[in-house]
């Protein structure tokens, strides 16, 4: 099946800093997603974005399909963004989304 | 988007007991998903739920161990039957949107068995 790799799987900020997220898929995707699981437990939809760039607030992802990837931007961050951040693919063969390992961020004030 | 809820939020449980999770969706779907969330985990589908159909279970989860129902187009059950430890887990309802493949989860049961 298809092989989704997040990258770093750890990352400690000092409040306002700024950091990118990596996914990396091993096949061809009809959909990818980030989510934010906060420390409740809950997913948090951020971004649905197969491909091209988006913007939403702080927060900004691009992906590239072509290549396989996607980023996801957090500028300024503040402590409420700490979590676990999920990267999830959707490929029409298997017809089910695959998610990464992803990657826990910790913001410390 | 869909609003989904989960019943119960939380349970601790004693071993060889079984435990029934309740996903209510405020909109009709075609397909229900419901994920198992192991302590430090990402999220494994443990199966597939059509309505009027019985649910497709992927590999490593089998029916007589997380019987799911799925009795009309708003609502589905995951048990999750003789309990051990090991299923100590966050249980995750998913939808998928009406447009595509956006999926969006229910706030999640955390389990904790003794």
């Amino acid at each position: 099946g298809i092989q989704v790799e997040q990258s770093p799987p750890d990352l400690i900020l000092q409040e306002g800093a700024n950091s990118t997220l990596r996914c990396n898929f091993s096949d061809s995707v009809n959909n990818l997603q980030w989510f934010h699981q906060n420390p409740w437990g809950q997913l948090i939809n951020l971004f649905y974005i197969p491909s091209g760039t988006k913007q939403n607030g702080r927060l900004s992802a691009t992906t590239v399909a072509t290549e396989r990837y996607s980023l996801l931007y957090i500028s300024s961050s503040q402590t409420t963004d700490s979590g676990v951040y999920f990267c999830a693919v959707h490929n029409t063969n298997a017809g089910k989304s695959t998610f990464g390992d992803g990657t826990t961020l910790t913001v410390k004030p | 988007s869909a609003v989904i809820s989960q019943k119960p939020s939380r349970d601790i449980c004693q071993r060889g007991t079984s435990l029934t999770i309740q996903c209510q969706v405020d909109s009709q779907v075609t397909m229900m998903f419901w994920y198992r969330q192991q302590p430090g985990q990402s999220l494994t589908l443990i199966a597939t739920a059509n309505q009027g159909s019985e649910a497709t279970y992927e590999s490593g989860f089998v029916i007589d161990k997380f019987p799911i129902s799925r009795p009309n187009l708003t609502f589905s059950t995951l048990t999750v039957s003789n309990m051990s430890p090991e299923d100590s887990s966050i249980y995750l309802c998913s939808v998928e949107g009406r447009l595509h493949n956006e999926q969006f989860f229910g706030p999640g049961t955390r389990l904790t068995v003794l």
